[in-house]
């Protein structure tokens, strides 16, 4: 069974850094497009970053140049790095799989992240 | 702003077909596949049509995709009070290089 488990999330202040963990099990991470998508409070899906399977990544305006998105085979784990973090980062953070234009088949249940002095 | 354009709210009675629409450019959905996703509050999004038509294993009939030109739309037919959720668009956008999402569309079954 595919299973993904976010981890990391938390109280942070304006400016910190945190990182975000995904552990999947059933599938393996390296195979599949691993993405995360936020969800500020009350508001709608929004995609923040992405890593194909060959290592290439992409990200949203919205946080290039802050975080960075990786992964660990050996941990069969996605990670997300949040440096520089802002009030408008708050948001229940998802990590999800694909496989190429099959859309995001499998979310993790998030994790919350709120920026606040 | 979301890129992608949904109407924030549909309505329908039980029994009945309701609509979304998802309204997009050249860059998303006139040149990519378009994917819908239902979400209760509260709980993780659930993918339900992928490849604009497409519907995974254990999605009911009910539910159907189509695209034309730069829209999408989302049918949901025999309208069940279980389907009351949030409902969004996403497709990839070729000009930021990114996935894209419509800001969601909240379903009310009356």
């Amino acid at each position: 069974e595919v299973q993904l488990v976010e981890t990391g999330g938390g109280l942070i202040q304006p400016g910190g850094s945190l990182r975000l963990s995904c552990a999947a099990s059933g599938f393996t991470v390296s195979s599949n497009y691993m993405s995360w998508v936020r969800q500020a409070p009350g508001k709608g899906l929004e995609w923040v970053s992405v890593i194909y399977s060959g290592g290439t990544t992409y990200y949203a305006d919205s946080v290039k140049g802050r975080f960075t998105i990786s992964r660990d085979n050996s941990k069969n784990t996605l990670y997300l790095q949040m440096n520089s973090l802002r009030v408008e980062d708050t948001a229940v953070y998802y990590c999800a799989s694909e496989q190429p234009t099959s859309g995001f088949d499998s979310w993790g249940q998030g994790t919350l992240v709120t920026v606040s002095s | 702003q979301s890129v992608l354009t949904q109407p924030p709210s549909a309505s329908g009675t039980p029994g009945q077909r309701v609509t979304i629409s998802c309204s997009g450019s050249s860059s998303n959905i006139g040149s990519n596949y378009v994917y819908w996703y239902r979400q209760f509050p509260g709980t993780a999004p659930k993918l339900l049509i992928y490849r604009n038509n497409q519907r995974p294993s254990g999605v009911s009939d009910r539910f159907s995709g189509s695209k034309s030109g730069t829209s999408a739309s989302l049918a949901i037919s025999g309208l069940r009070s279980e389907d009351e959720a949030d409902y969004y668009c996403a497709a990839w956008d070729d000009s930021l290089s990114g996935r894209v999402f419509g800001g969601g569309t909240k379903l009310t079954v009356l």
